[in-house]
């Protein structure tokens, strides 16, 4: 089965700070992996997602996130937070063919100061 | 322009009391899925589909019955609502398993 763990329920940052949002997963065969972003009051849209290809992803609004298999891990990064970057944050992971399952983690919230 | 589009938005029902929640997607996706988001939860899968005529149960699907009789209709119904299902339900498609979900707004569920 498959399963994804976000490390941290809230983040905070200042603006212009490092953003890091963790991300591990678990899965029985190579996956796909992803992240979401939620505005408030909003559905899910994509930011980024790593299907087998290059291990470094890079994704909207700056971010980007790295496949690490032997970590099984895929945090998500940008440089430099902005306000607008205040949201919550979800991991998905997904076996991809025809198992149709894509699972998401708890989600993380970011909050960015000023 | 429409994507996903979930009716309704918002509902109220009382313990006991049926309901359809609707998903409708112009994008000839395959996959459909439904999910619910709660406080702390995540968003935790209930049923999907991988094509017409397909469904499948996820992480929480008791209480829940599903049905994808056309590809752009994914229908999710509460027989006999009870307050642990209030929640928020987000349905969602995607062309296939490793490719961008879309998602619909949301229908906020309150049962009482």
């Amino acid at each position: 089965a498959q399963s994804v763990t976000q490390l941290g329920s809230h983040v905070s940052v200042s603006e212009g700070a490092l953003v890091l949002l963790r991300c591990n997963y678990s899965s029985s065969v190579p996956p796909y992996l992803f992240w979401y972003v939620q505005y408030p009051n909003q559905g899910l849209q994509l930011l980024l997602k790593y299907t087998s290809a290059a291990t470094l992803v890079k994704g909207i609004n700056g971010f980007e996130a790295e496949f690490k298999k032997s970590e099984t891990s895929f945090h998500l990064t940008k440089p430099s937070a902005h306000m607008s970057d205040a949201a919550e944050y979800f991991c998905a992971v997904s076996r991809g063919g025809s198992q149709g399952n894509l699972i998401f983690g708890k989600g993380t919230k970011l909050s960015v100061k000023p | 322009n429409a994507g996903v589009t979930q009716t309704p938005k918002f509902r109220v029902l009382k313990t006991g009391q049926s309901m359809t929640l609707l998903c409708a997607q112009d994008m000839n996706h395959e996959y459909m899925y439904w999910y619910r988001q709660d406080p702390g939860m995540g968003l935790r899968l209930i049923h999907y589909s991988v094509g017409e005529g397909t469904t499948a149960k996820g992480e929480v699907p008791d209480g829940y019955n599903v049905s994808r009789l056309k590809k752009q209709n994914f229908l999710l119904g509460l027989e006999s609502a009870a307050p642990s299902q209030t929640s928020v339900y987000f349905c969602a498609s995607s062309e296939q398993g490793d490719t961008e979900a879309f998602f619909g707004q949301g229908t906020r569920l309150t049962v009482v």
